[in-house]
């Protein structure tokens, strides 16, 4: 099956400790993303690459760092930078084609104490 | 820049009742628009999009929306809910010569037995 996969479901890490979450999609998509939702607020846009090897910030990219080495990849690492890193990130991707929609993956909770 | 405004944070209603989730935008270009749903704990789902064409768009599972371009809404509507369209639905627009989607905040929609 074809689709997006983030792992892992649930992370715990504690203050000051860099954290990288995994995203992985199958679907020979170009671009891919990464948002950050927290509750009331909506979907707020960290990162998102648009080809291989190249990615831009989004409106919150403050304390967050991503790669793209690879097509079906994108990897974003939440640095003890990021004043409040609690929240659910959702990694996504979509066709070269801008009429079309984002595919999204199951997400990752991540908990800093 | 693009604004998407979801004019009700919370929606509560009986099952087999109407309901309609209201959606606003602001954008200086011309824009595709999305519904997406999420159920808890999960990423999001297209609902339906607007691309071109007719106004009026359907999903598979009863829901619709139409494009309204002097109001430049977008709302979204069914005629009879279920139990299991409890769930939160996001408004989204993405320019057409773009790759930035812009998120609303989300509605929460209940419904009641």
């Amino acid at each position: 099956d074809g689709g997006i996969t983030q792992s892992p479901k649930y992370l715990f890490r504690k203050e000051g400790q860099n954290v990288t979450l995994s995203c992985e999609q199958n679907l020979n998509h170009d671009a891919m993303y990464w948002y950050r939702q927290d509750p009331g607020q909506g979907l707020r846009l960290i990162y998102y690459s648009q080809i291989v090897n190249d990615f831009q910030k989004g409106d919150i990219a403050e304390g967050y760092s991503v790669s793209r080495e690879k097509k079906e990849s994108f990897p974003l690492t939440v640095t003890s930078a990021q004043k409040n890193p609690t929240a659910f990130y959702l990694c996504a991707s979509s066709p070269r084609d801008r009429g079309g929609e984002q595919y999204f993956g199951p997400g990752t909770r991540l908990t800093v104490t | 820049a693009q604004s998407v405004t979801q004019l009700d944070s919370q929606v509560p209603v009986f099952e087999e009742a109407p309901v309609e989730l209201r959606c606003n935008y602001s954008s200086s270009v011309s824009v595709y628009l999305f519904w997406y749903v999420q159920y808890p704990n999960q990423g999001l789902q297209l609902l339906l999009k607007y691309l071109s064409g007719s106004t009026l768009v359907e999903s598979i599972n009863g829901f619709e929306a139409e494009f309204n371009k002097s109001q430049t809404s977008f709302h979204l509507r069914k005629p009879s809910v279920h139990i299991s369209d409890t769930a939160e639905y996001f408004c989204a627009v993405r320019p057409t010569g773009g790759f930035k989607t812009i998120f609303g905040a989300g509605t929460r929609l209940f419904v009641k037995a």
